[in-house]
């Protein structure tokens, strides 16, 4: 199976509305990074977090290790936040790679 | 400087030619790696250098090579294209292989 389960698949909010977007994982992580796609398929970072609560303006990233699980927060949406979001797992069994999940298509509209 | 830069951003390539990506970073990493990104999929590592040893996935081994002659660059070679390398090619780099991975802004390479 998937060893990271991204949710939801899709959003739409209206503008100033929060977003609550969910990433679990099925096995032990290291750490793990919540990515913005942009259009042309460009990654930007938003957070590297391995454990803990981080904050950037309207972002906000927490990583709960023992339970496997990450959630990235946007408050008071904005239509220009429309977009792919990933996160991705760097996995404690010795892998190099990231694993990615399949990704939160936002939509806000106006 | 946490900026990872690669060159060509744009590539169109004709079926059965050979292709060669640039990836740079003056981050003095161990470790840059390749994925592919195809639209609606998540990345998908290629392969990865950390310093002078290069680790491909099994299931690309034979389509891709790469060399890195120093610390800061790393090419993504395809000796002969197909329509299915179509696709974007994203470079990392990482001080390590658990941490943090800077990603470049891409190469879009088009395969005719």
């Amino acid at each position: 199976g998937q060893q990271v389960q991204q949710s939801p698949a899709s959003l739409v909010l209206q503008e100033g509305e929060n977003a609550e977007l969910q990433c679990n994982f099925s096995t032990s992580l290291n750490s793990m990074q919540w990515f913005y796609q942009r259009p042309e398929g460009s990654l930007v970072s938003l957070f590297y977090n391995p454990s803990g609560t981080k904050q950037s303006g309207r972002l906000t990233s927490t990583t709960v290790i023992k339970e496997r699980r990450s959630s990235l927060h946007i408050s008071s949406s904005q239509i220009t936040d429309s977009g792919t979001y990933l996160c991705a797992m760097d996995a404690s069994s010795g892998s190099w790679q990231l694993i990615f999940g399949s990704g939160t298509q936002l939509t806000v509209m106006p | 400087d946490t900026t990872v830069k690669q060159n060509p951003r744009y590539k169109l390539a004709r079926v059965g030619k050979p292709v060669n990506l640039i990836c740079s970073q003056t981050m003095n990493h161990d470790t840059m790696y390749w994925y592919q990104k195809k639209p609606n999929q998540a990345p998908k590592l290629l392969l990865f250098y950390y310093d002078k040893i290069l680790n491909r996935e099994a299931d690309t081994f034979e389509k891709f090579q790469s060399s890195r002659p120093n610390n800061s660059f790393c090419s993504l070679y395809i000796g002969s294209a197909g329509l299915e390398y179509s696709a974007m090619y994203l470079c990392a780099s990482s001080r390590d292989n658990y941490a943090e991975q800077f990603f470049g802004p891409g190469t879009r390479l088009t395969v005719l």
